[in-house]
């Protein structure tokens, strides 16, 4: 159980354009989705705290703006990179709320914005 | 500010030998620890979690958890080169409050064949 799809897999993007990433919860419902970015050989870090149907919880110096978030179901939430720059290139992992089972990971989104 | 400090190795280890990975918290309130393994250019995956003081066995992995020194470690028995990866320790509330885990920057571990 707790199958997470997490698509792309990998995107390539010029700057000024925006690229929108998905995160699906395949055999179970997930209320409360956190989005991280990862930058090489660095930790995971959080960027925002979302619950279904709710706006987003944006973690300090991570701005709302450029890093849209939507979760308008239990099963899907989106981070949309807008207005991608250079320095937008990272590693993105989505990671749904399990419950007592704590937390599981998508696959995880490689941007490249050139 | 709560931290999770890893040492970041790496840690090397011959084929068929215990690894030991440790991590410290800061938040004495952390009430859920997590022990992740991490493959390059992959996401996380859950190695095991625990909630209790004392050790927690799952197949090769036990982790160990001492609250009173703000510990928690992981160890793997008969390493395997399949086990080379960086892990990675998060701590957090009480899993039912959904709240977020802080992680560590990681470990990187090499079984050398």
């Amino acid at each position: 159980g707790a199958v997470v799809s997490q698509h792309p897999s990998r995107v390539i993007c010029k700057s000024g354009t925006s690229v929108k990433i998905e995160c699906r919860s395949l055999d179970f419902q997930a209320t409360t989705m956190f989005w991280y970015r990862q930058f090489p050989k660095k930790s995971l870090m959080l960027m925002a705290t979302s619950n279904e149907g709710s706006k987003a919880t944006y973690e300090q110096g991570v701005e709302k703006d450029k890093f849209l978030i939507n979760h308008a179901s239990l099963t899907l939430s989106t981070l949309t990179v807008t207005s991608a720059h250079p320095e937008d290139s990272s590693f993105y992992i989505c990671s749904p709320r399990l419950g007592a089972q704590g937390y599981t990971f998508g696959s995880g989104t490689r941007l490249t914005v050139v | 500010q709560k931290e999770v400090e890893q040492n970041s190795g790496p840690l090397s280890v011959p084929e068929g030998a215990i690894a030991s990975l440790n991590c410290t918290y800061s938040d004495r309130g952390s009430q859920s620890f997590f022990w992740y393994r991490q493959y390059s250019g992959k996401s996380p995956e859950l190695i095991m979690f625990i909630y209790s003081n004392g050790d927690k066995e799952d197949g090769r992995f036990t982790a160990q958890l001492n609250k009173a020194s703000q510990y928690v470690s992981l160890l793997i028995r008969d390493s395997q080169p399949s086990d080379s990866a960086t892990y990675l320790c998060a701590v957090g509330p009480y899993m039912e409050y959904g709240n977020k885990l802080v992680f560590g920057a990681g470990t990187i571990l090499r079984v050398k064949s």
